[in-house]
C-alpha cells in the first residue's frame, strides 16, 4: 500500500532533549511538508522540502531542524531550543508536478514531561 | 499567497446538506481552489479541487462563482461522521509550493 507513515505516535521529551520524528513515503513524491498543529488550532508549517538535499523554512522553523537525504525520508529533529514543543505535528508529501494535493501521514503527538 | 476566510464553526443535522462559504478576495489567475478535511488526531485528507463553475465528486461538490472570490463547498446529506474540521485552500497548481492552512470551519453534526 502507497502512503505516509510517521512515528512514533506519541512521543515524549525531557527538558534539554532533542527528539526526532520519522516520516517516510512510498508515493514516489517529490515535495514533503512538516506541519505542527496546536489544540483547536489550523496547521502551521515548519520546514519543507521540494527536492532531495534542499529544504525551506517555514512559518515556525525556529527550534526545529530537518534532513532530506533520501527521497523518501524527511525526519524532523524538535531540538532543545523549541520552548514550547507541546504539540501535534503532521508530515505530508505531494507530487508538486502535478496539482498541489497533499497527501497526510497519521501525525505524532509530542508532549513534555 | 491569497488570504481565505471561513466561519469558525457550523453545525447541521444528520440528513441536510451543508455548505460552508470560502472567502479569497485576492485570488491569482493561476489559484486553484482546494478543501481538506480533518478529523480529530488525524492528518487532513483531500475532499475536492476545482478552479471555475462547479465540481463534484463522490463526497462533494464545489461551487465557484464567474469571479472566483469565494467558492463553496457542498456536503450533501451529511451524517454523523461527517463531523471534521474542513479547510479551504488557495494556491498554484503547479510547482512544489507550500500551502497555507488557515483555522478552517468546524462541522459539528447532530443526530
Amino acid at each position: 500500500d502507497g502512503g505516509i507513515t510517521q512515528s512514533p505516535k506519541y512521543l515524549f521529551r525531557k527538558e534539554g532533549q532533542n527528539v526526532t520524528l520519522s516520516c517516510e513515503q512510498n508515493l514516489n513524491h517529490d515535495a514533503m511538508y512538516w506541519y505542527r498543529q496546536d489544540p483547536g488550532q489550523g496547521l502551521r508549517l515548519i520546514y519543507y522540502s521540494q527536492i532531495v538535499n534542499d529544504f525551506q523554512k517555514g512559518d515556525i522553523a525556529e527550534g526545529y531542524s530537518v534532513s532530506r537525504e533520501k527521497k523518501e525520508s524527511f525526519p524532523l529533529t524538535v531540538t532543545s531550543a523549541q520552548k514550547n514543543p507541546t504539540a501535534f505535528y503532521l508530515c505530508a508529501s505531494s507530487n508538486g508536478a502535478v496539482q498541489e494535493t497533499q497527501y497526510f501521514g497519521p501525525g505524532t503527538r509530542l508532549l513534555v514531561l | 499567497l491569497a488570504k481565505t476566510t471561513q466561519p469558525i464553526s457550523m453545525d447541521s443535522y444528520e440528513g441536510q446538506e451543508v455548505n460552508i462559504t470560502c472567502s479569497h478576495n485576492n485570488i491569482a489567475t493561476n489559484d486553484y481552489i482546494t478543501w481538506y478535511q480533518q478529523f480529530p488526531s488525524q492528518g487532513p485528507r483531500f475532499i475536492i479541487q476545482g478552479y471555475k463553475t462547479k465540481v463534484t465528486n463522490e463526497v462533494a461538490s464545489l461551487f465557484i462563482p464567474a469571479d472566483r472570490k469565494s467558492s463553496t463547498l457542498s456536503l450533501p446529506r451529511v451524517s454523523l461522521s461527517d463531523t471534521a474540521v474542513y479547510y479551504c485552500l488557495v494556491g498554484p497548481h503547479t510547482g512544489r509550493r507550500a500551502l497555507t492552512f488557515g483555522s478552517g470551519t468546524r462541522l459539528q453534526v447532530q443526530p
